[in-house]
């Protein structure tokens, strides 16, 4: 299995709060992403980082921010959280030469009321 | 958009069985990827695909990247209660195909398996 974690793996949150998540790779990878997975929808993505301090946004970035500082950590922040950013949350990560072939960690159910 | 199709939605075999479902798109891809979800977990990938044509094998899994470069199969010989889960295929988003930056993994929306022992 692939060194990524995240944290919290669980959260509940009111609308209007700040929430940030972590995610935390042993891998040493270049790559890293933030995808959201909705029931219909299926596992959209946020935003990625291709290295530490270069992010790009992908399909459902609004409302969302990211920041990578090391290698090894990728952050999620919700700025003001929404209930429609109600969702299960998953990082992964890929290395060079075989960027598309990402493995994910655990995922973090995050409830805004 | 690209948008990848999945089907089955589901399927509900006894165990034993041989299952195959396929995925498609409206669009060219220079790579397919089968991925399976554990309730509770992230998605595994399962198969990797990067040519036209290519079969490739994972254990009982086997996956064959269309000659079109429109869809994908996944075929799973001798089903077991384990092999229960959800399967999405996976591809590349436009800016991959053309070589832009990373990212952008685009997924179907799953094809849910039920195994009765």
């Amino acid at each position: 299995d692939a060194g990524i974690t995240q944290s919290p793996r669980h959260k509940v949150t009111e609308t209007g709060t700040p929430v940030t998540l972590r995610c935390h790779q042993t891998e040493n990878h270049r790559y890293m992403y933030w995808y959201r997975q909705d029931p219909g929808h299926g596992l959209r993505l946020i935003h990625y980082s291709y290295g530490v301090k270069d992010t790009d946004k992908g399909e459902v970035s609004d409302g969302y921010s990211v920041s990578r500082s090391k290698t090894e950590d990728f952050l999620l922040t919700l700025e003001s959280a929404t209930s429609s950013q109600t969702s299960v949350y998953f990082c992964a990560i890929s290395g060079w030469g075989r960027s598309y072939e990402q493995y994910f960690g655990p995922g973090t159910r995050l409830t805004v009321t | 958009g690209q948008q990848l199709n999945q089907s089955p939605q589901s399927m509900f075999i006894q165990e034993g069985e041989d299952v195959s479902m396929n995925c498609t798109s409206s669009s060219i891809f220079n790579t397919w990827l089968w991925y399976k979800q554990d309730p509770g977990e992230g998605p595994v990938l399962l198969i990797a695909l990067y040519k036209a044509g290519e079969l490739t094998s994972n254990g009982r899994l086997t996956a064959q990247f269309g000659i079109t470069r429109k869809d994908s199969f996944l075929n799973i010989s001798a089903s077991i209660p384990s092999d229960v889960g959800i399967y999405f295929c996976a591809g590349p988003g436009a800016s991959q195909i053309y070589g832009g930056s990373q990212g952008n993994l685009i997924f179907g929306k799953g094809t849910k398996l039920s195994v009765k022992p």
